[in-house]
């Protein structure tokens, strides 16, 4: 069946610092999604992204979609402590309605 | 109101009880979801309804039966759980389905503990 696996599973960033998770799937996907969960919370949407190279921009995070569709990527510059919390990727397979996640990066920050 | 509702907040039941899980929206998104996550793992895909039909059952044992009594509701019915069944269960509704894939917007949950 359809893996999304992200990495690091883990980061622990410095407030300040910038730091990037990677989300890759084992199939093409149609789109890629990204949310957020805070501690204790629950998943808030973040973005979506749908075409080849596709890059978006939120503030201080950078959205990509590789190439072929199969990958993607986060990046935040200037971490803050608001920036806590669990990333997870999210993407639909092509011709598929459901929705598989990655298993997040847990991110921690460093005051 | 861009709100998903879920009751109750907090369930401990035994391993003989019935309970339900209640879940709302008000948003007109014919697609709703329920998902169980587990500390520190991803949410993970139970059942998905759309325009009130079951569409996608992940193979849930029988003993989690969903209810979808009208486009703004969405119930769990729990009966003779087991201890492993202990999770955070989360409702989630889009506006529709389909590989265009519009976003969820997630309940916050029902965190049930089976004793």
């Amino acid at each position: 069946g359809q893996q999304v696996m992200q990495i690091p599973q883990y980061q622990h960033v410095q407030e300040g610092e910038d730091f990037t998770t990677y989300c890759n799937s084992s199939t093409t996907l149609s789109n890629i999604q990204w949310y957020k969960q805070r501690p204790g919370g629950h998943p808030v949407f973040l973005i979506q992204l749908v075409k080849s190279g596709e890059v978006k921009k939120q503030k201080r995070l950078t959205f990509q979609f590789g190439e072929a569709k199969k990958n993607s990527s986060l990046h935040i510059t200037a971490t803050q402590t608001t920036d806590v919390g669990t990333y997870f990727c999210a993407g639909h397979k092509a011709a598929g309605n459901k929705l598989t996640f990655g298993g997040g990066t847990r991110v921690l920050v460093k005051p | 109101d861009t709100e998903v509702t879920q009751t109750p907040k907090h369930l401990v039941m035994g391993m003989t009880n019935k309970k339900s899980l209640k879940c709302e929206q008000h948003m007109g998104h014919r697609a709703m979801y329920w998902y169980k996550q587990k500390a520190k793992k991803p949410p993970e895909l139970m059942f998905v309804y759309s325009y009130e039909k079951l569409s996608i059952n992940e193979s849930v044992p029988s003993r989690f039966s969903p209810e979808c009594p009208n486009s703004s509701l969405l119930n769990l019915h729990l009966h003779a759980l087991q201890p492993e069944d202990s999770a955070l269960y989360l409702c989630a509704s889009s506006r529709s389905l389909g590989t265009s894939g519009y976003e969820q917007y997630f309940g916050p949950g029902t965190r049930l503990t089976v004793t």
